[in-house]
């Protein structure tokens, strides 16, 4: 069964304090593993897809890796504007005929100035 | 366009009460999607559907009821609900089943059951 895990659950940053959250990831044939920012009461706003172990992708203060057990969402020199939840979330083989993704529980960042 | 909008943005509505909720997006995307968030949880995946078709059902209850009248239109009429089924309600769409490209997931409805 495909499954995604994310950890930390929680996260508290001083502003310009770097650091990395962590996506791991069960999945037979992994079609794409896609990182999604969400603020409260809104919906998730797409950042990232990766296909495959090697892959890196950045955004501004944001940097996506992958492995393939696992993906990073590295946070460079955060600011408070980047306080929100932050979803990992998977497209398996046995449910790309679906486009059922399977996310994980998520990590809310808090980043204090 | 590359939004995918939902309306109302919020609904309180009573247990006898029939609504709809409403998405529409203009991006050409073939598959679209309801998820119902719960606070401090994951989406969960409720309907799909693709090419207008519904082609997965989560199990959910009956008083959940989608509908797809054309290719850039999600309805969702709700009937008899229970307070338990108060939660944020996010439509999403995708280019075709996959969703290999991300899915764009609108605003949501948030949705207060009394």
């Amino acid at each position: 069964e495909d499954q995604v895990t994310q950890s930390p659950e929680a996260l508290r940053l001083q502003e310009g304090e770097s650091s990395s959250l962590n996506c791991s990831y069960t999945v037979s044939g992994l079609r794409g593993l896609f990182w999604y920012r969400q603020d409260p009461g809104k919906g998730p706003e797409f950042l990232f897809t990766l296909y495959s172990a090697g892959e890196e992708k950045e955004k501004e203060r944001l940097k996506a890796t992958l492995t393939k057990k696992e993906s990073f969402l590295h946070i460079t020199a955060p600011k408070p504007e980047d306080s929100a939840t932050y979803l990992c979330a998977v497209l398996g083989g046995s449910s790309s005929n679906t486009g059922k993704l399977i996310f994980g529980q998520g990590t809310t960042l808090q980043v204090k100035p | 366009d590359t939004e995918v909008t939902q309306t109302p943005k919020h609904l309180v509505m009573g247990m006898t009460n029939k609504k709809s909720l409403k998405c529409e997006q203009h991006m050409g995307h073939r598959a679209m999607y309801w998820y119902k968030q719960k606070a401090k949880k994951p989406p969960e995946l409720m309907f799909v559907y693709s090419y207008e078709k519904l082609s997965i059902n989560e199990s959910v209850p009956s008083r959940f009821s989608p509908e797809c009248p054309n290719s850039s239109l999600l309805n969702l009429h709700l009937h008899a609900l229970q307070p338990e089924d108060s939660a944020l309600y996010l439509c999403a769409s995708s280019q075709e089943r996959v969703g290999g490209y991300g899915y764009t997931f609108g605003s949501g409805t948030r949705l207060t059951v009394v």
